[in-house]
């Protein structure tokens, strides 16, 4: 057990909505980031946030937004769903800014029909 | 950017040492190297990481050449739950690390 929780663990819908995944990092981490990984592919990093202030964007479509909360723990927004957003996300949390050691959750499956 | 190179899969008897190498000719001289692995499709779990000496924890072995442009993580006794992918990352000029395809270690009893 990382420490780190993602929820919800499942998620089904349809093309077109719009979904929030939710990112609790470990204790006392500041830095929380979201990777997104298609089925049999490497992670993509998306984006990161440290104690509250995006610190990092990568490759995070448009229609994808982040925000990390005073308690810091963050969500990434997905809207106007497509097919090939169905992934798993990751969340993971540092205690660092910049790169580090990572603990991540479980992920998020997202299927979208 | 520290782009990483490694076998796509690799096997390894249970209970032997299990060596994964990995390139990394284009890191520069203060990345650090990251190894990680992932078990199905669960969260990628860390491993260890190293700048130039070679270092060892609990779960792993990271032997570092002295050019710095490739690295071998060392399992010491693989058993079958070391099954999975294992990444070898660099981190970018933004310290952002940047995740290749990975090597698939299966290991058989």
């Amino acid at each position: 057990d990382s420490g780190v929780t993602q929820t919800p663990k499942h998620l089904i819908t349809a093309t077109g909505q719009r979904v929030t995944l939710r990112c609790s990092p470990r204790s006392g981490d500041l830095s929380v980031y979201w990777y997104q990984q298609s089925l049999d592919q490497g992670l993509q990093f998306l984006i990161q946030y440290y104690n509250g202030e995006e610190r990092a964007k990568g490759n995070i479509l448009e229609r994808f937004s982040a925000q990390q909360f005073p308690d810091l723990h963050s969500e990434l927004n997905l809207s106007s769903l497509e097919l090939g957003d169905s992934a798993l996300y990751f969340c993971a949390s540092s205690a660092q800014g910049g790169t580090g050691t990572q603990y991540f959750g479980p992920g998020t499956r997202l299927l979208v029909l | 950017d520290a782009k990483t190179t490694q076998p796509t899969s690799m096997d390894c008897a249970e209970g032997r040492a299990a060596n994964l190498p990995c390139n990394h000719s284009t890191i520069s001289g203060n990345e650090y190297v990251y190894w990680y692995r992932q078990i199905h499709s669960q969260g990628p779990q860390y491993i260890i990481h190293g700048l130039k000496n070679n270092e060892t924890n609990e779960m792993a072995s990271l032997i570092i050449t002295e050019d710095r442009k490739s690295s071998t993580l060392i399992l010491p006794h693989a058993t079958l739950r070391d099954t999975a992918v294992y990444y070898c990352i660099g981190a970018d000029s933004n310290y952002q690390l940047i995740w290749g395809a990975g090597t698939k270690l299966i290991i058989k009893p």
